[in-house]
Parts: C-alpha cells; structure tokens; sequence
C-alpha cells in the first residue's frame, strides 16, 4: 500500500473549518483514499474514501488533488466533539484481495473554544 | 453507517487466564472480520483476519496459539487471548467491512483488557 504523510498535530477554533492535508505521492491509480478518525479511547470511525473525485457526505468532505499525490479532509465547522486523531489511508486496489487497511500515525486535531 | 459492537468494552484478569472478546455485526453479515491491537500512544496494528468457515490469516509476529480467532457466524468473531500475561494488556479493536471483503471496514468501540 501506499505510504501517507500527516502533520502530526492541527488546531482549530471552534465553528472554523478545519483542512486536514495527507500526503500519498506513491498512490497507485487504482488505490482509494480513506480518511477514519479515532477520539480517544474509542475504535475508529469512518469518515469518507474517494478514488480520483471529490467526494462529500454529511460528515466532511474529501478534496484529492487531480495527480491525486496529495488530498484534504475538510470538516466544515468543527465543533468540540471532532477533536480526534483523524487517519488518512490508501488502501490497495479493492479487486486484489487485499482489504486490510494500515493505520499510520495520524493526525492530532484539537478543536479548541 | 453500519454498527459493530464489542463485548465486553473492558475487562480486568489476573496473569494466566484467559479472555475472550466478541466481536459482533449488528446490520449486516460479515464473512471476514478484523482484529487490531492498540498499545497506548501507539497506531492500530492489524493481528489477524477472521474468516468464516475457514483458519484465521494472522499477521507476522502474532503467534495464533496465543490469540485464537473463532469465526463462527455470518455476523459473530471471537478473539481469545489464552493465558494472558501483563504484556498483553492492551486496546483490541474489531472491524467488519459491509458487503464483501472489499467493502467500507467498520470498527467496534473496542475492548480495554488490563492483565494484572
């Protein structure tokens, strides 16, 4: 699978958008991008994946980049709850038997008041 | 999105017993699950995938007597975690991707087991 690069730490006010970056310049084209977030002491949660188009759901929205080396996770207003260790992970091509997902060192978030 | 549940969300044993989690799809069938571990400020690292009807694939470095997986239904895993020691301690989380092995993973809330 392809590596991913996360700043380890971001803050953000409360009611801010917050722009998490991932770096993945080694992605294959057929592998997704997936973003989970983990607060503290809970098992991680899905966010949202994409291939090559941007993607939004009720949670965030995901920018990749049109080389599709890097991508953001935009949460639109960011309240307290999303405070969060956020990974992004690129996962191997789907049709391979692989569907293991490698969890990284993520991102701290700290959405402050 | 789809629910998956742990039992129990933390447990307390002395050295030498054994344990077991439960790992359980609440919405949707699971044909394979899967187990990490989580050491405290430390990523999730993947141990092992259940397979229903077949042999758990562990990951290198876990040793299978030690964990053992029991896969025995379309919607229900088993870690066991024979004869626990203090090193074992740790965060074991389950995960079910919807659909098919391909499909998006869904993590329990995890399972907090303390060896004393």
């Amino acid at each position: 699978d392809a590596k991913t690069t996360q700043p380890p730490s971001m803050d953000c006010a409360e009611g801010r958008a917050a722009n998490l970056p991932c770096n993945h310049s080694t992605i294959s084209g057929n592998e997704y991008v997936y973003w989970y977030r983990q607060i503290h002491s809970q098992g991680p949660q899905y966010i949202i994946h994409g291939l090559k188009n941007n993607e939004t759901n009720e949670m965030a929205s995901l920018i990749i980049t049109e080389d599709r080396k890097s991508s953001t996770l935009i949460l639109p207003h960011a309240t307290l709850r999303d405070t969060a260790v956020y990974y992004c992970i690129v996962r191997a091509d789907l049709n391979s038997g692989y569907s293991t997902l490698t969890f990284g060192k993520g991102t701290m978030l700290l959405v402050s008041p | 999105g789809a629910v998956v549940s742990q039992h129990p969300s933390r447990v307390i044993c002395k050295s030498g017993t054994s344990v077991k989690i439960e790992c359980r799809s609440l919405d949707f069938q699971a044909t394979t699950m899967f187990w990490y571990r989580q050491f405290p400020k430390q990523s999730l690292m993947l141990m092992a995938t259940s397979n229903e009807g077949s042999k758990a694939t562990y990951e290198q470095g876990v040793e299978k007597d030690k964990f053992l997986i029991n896969h025995a239904s379309l919607t229900l895993s088993t870690l066991t975690v024979a004869s626990a020691h203090p090193e074992d301690s740790s965060f074991y989380i389950c995960s079910a991707p919807q659909g098919d092995y391909r499909g998006t993973q869904y993590f329990g809330p995890g399972t907090r087991l303390l060896v004393l």
